[in-house]
């Protein structure tokens, strides 16, 4: 099964955007959603959002959706999450995840997580 | 949006111990909600999805069930490596929500 391979650690300044990337190997991205997860540290985990490179079609949680972009590179099976107009808050473990079985909604596949700090 | 109550936010038990977590979703998400395990600095880890379904090799002491919007997961006997923190995740609804999380201590 498609193994998920994430972007090194990020750290930005307030105000600018991160790009990270996610990578599946041992498969096509194609037949995935791809969901990206955050992890602010010592906090649960939150839902930013869904990439469905089937459809070219995404889904993103209402507070992030003015300011997060979702894409996939089907020929580099690279799917990738841009967030804008960062602050201290965003600072977070970022995970994409996705499908180990038919249930698109359980996330049996992870990437290693990247961490992203924000600050001046 | 689907909002997910979780209890109890930490509990203390002994190896041994049956141990419950439960989730009430806000809405009507039939059987459509997943339960994770996140150990200190890992990755969460897939353990029940739709509600009961067991993942493939996870131990059979971890369970699930439902009634209605109330979601239980179950330790039939906690082991040292149970300890986590453990959420529930519904995917009935966009946008999808996890609890608060659970942490299980010794």
């Amino acid at each position: 099964q498609v193994q998920l391979v994430q972007s090194g650690a990020e750290v930005k300044k307030p105000g600018s955007s991160v790009k990270v990337s996610c990578k599946a190997s041992g498969g096509s991205l194609s037949p995935y959603t791809i969901n990206w997860v955050r992890q602010a540290p010592g906090q649960g985990l939150e839902w930013v959002g869904r990439f469905i490179p089937l459809l070219d079609m995404a889904n993103y949680a209402h507070k992030f959706q003015d300011r997060v972009t979702f894409v996939a590179d089907k020929s580099t099976n690279t799917a990738s999450m841009e967030l804008n107009s960062l602050t201290s808050e965003d600072t977070a473990t970022y995970y994409c995840a996705t499908r180990s079985s038919g249930n698109f909604g359980a996330f049996g596949i992870w990437g290693q997580g990247t961490k992203l700090i924000v600050s001046s | 949006d689907v909002q997910i109550t979780q209890s109890p936010s930490s509990l203390s038990a002994s190896v041994g111990d049956r141990v419950s977590i439960t989730c009430q979703a806000s809405q009507d998400i039939a059987k459509e909600l997943n339960w994770y395990q996140q150990k200190s600095g890992k990755v969460p880890k897939l353990l029940i999805s739709d509600a009961f379904n067991l993942e493939t090799g996870v131990p059979a002491r971890f369970s699930g069930s439902v009634s209605g919007t109330n979601f239980t997961f179950t330790i039939t006997s906690l082991q040292t490596e149970d300890i986590a923190t453990y959420y529930c995740q519904q995917y009935a609804h966009l946008p999808f929500t996890f609890g608060p999380g659970t942490t299980v201590h010794l």
